[in-house]
């Protein structure tokens, strides 16, 4: 059973769009990671959320994390050709060992 | 610093044999996580280990195995191979105290 699903699956778009990426669980997480992986490599941490309704931007990428901390979204402003790649969300929960359970990825592909 | 390093990079191997991947944490890092990715199933948890010590383990059979050295790096065996255990493997360490994971390039094993 997959915990955290991301919509969409696959987005392909023109450089300069604007898009969002959703990530939903029905789990309460105690913090909630955006990472990006390119092809051949390993995945590379963007960010993490801790509190419900936290919003944190880097550059033209917001990252918000739901009220009730069991969702998330990742808005691009102004798609450029480098965001191309594997977007994951993963969901890490607090008490005794943690365990990172990763979504279940969005494609980007952003065309010049 | 020098980052998370997996090796071998590729590696090709027959249905039976069985297999062992190694991987090198970041200077410093004592967690080290492991990490199954296929086009079908995305990134799945495999195990966690802390200063020698199996803290997780993720749901494959007991053909996946690992262990964790006392300088840190890790390893991890794969018994018995079958034609679905091809995947990229990565490896992941974290800074004590945080659930953010910093991975390898990752082990690209095919299964014929």
């Amino acid at each position: 059973t997959q915990l955290l699903e991301q919509s969409p699956q696959f987005l392909s778009i023109q450089e300069g769009e604007n898009l969002t990426v959703y990530c939903n669980s029905s789990s309460v997480f105690s913090s909630l990671q955006w990472y990006r992986q390119e092809p051949g490599e390993g995945p590379v941490l963007l960010v993490t959320v801790v509190t419900g309704g936290e919003v944190k931007k880097l550059k033209r990428l917001t990252f918000q994390f739901g009220d009730a901390r069991k969702d998330s979204s990742l808005h691009i402003t102004a798609a450029q050709p480098g965001d191309t790649g594997l977007y994951l969300c993963a969901g890490a929960r607090s008490g005794g060992y943690q365990k990172v359970t990763f979504g279940t990825g969005t494609k980007l592909q952003v065309i010049p | 610093k020098a980052g998370v390093t997996q090796t071998p990079r590729y590696l090709i191997k027959t249905r039976g044999q069985q297999v062992t991947l190694s991987c090198s944490p970041i200077s410093g890092h004592r967690s080290v996580s492991w990490y199954q990715q296929t086009p079908g199933q995305g990134l799945q948890f495999l195990f966690e280990y802390f200063s020698e010590t199996q803290r997780n383990k993720g749901n494959f059979p007991g053909r996946f195995s690992g262990r964790q050295f006392s300088n840190s790096r890790s390893e991890m065996n794969v018994s018995t191979l079958e034609l679905g255990d091809s995947a990229l493997y990565l490896c992941a360490s974290s800074p004590q105290g945080t659930e953010k994971l910093f991975f390898g390039s990752g082990t690209q094993l095919s299964v014929l």
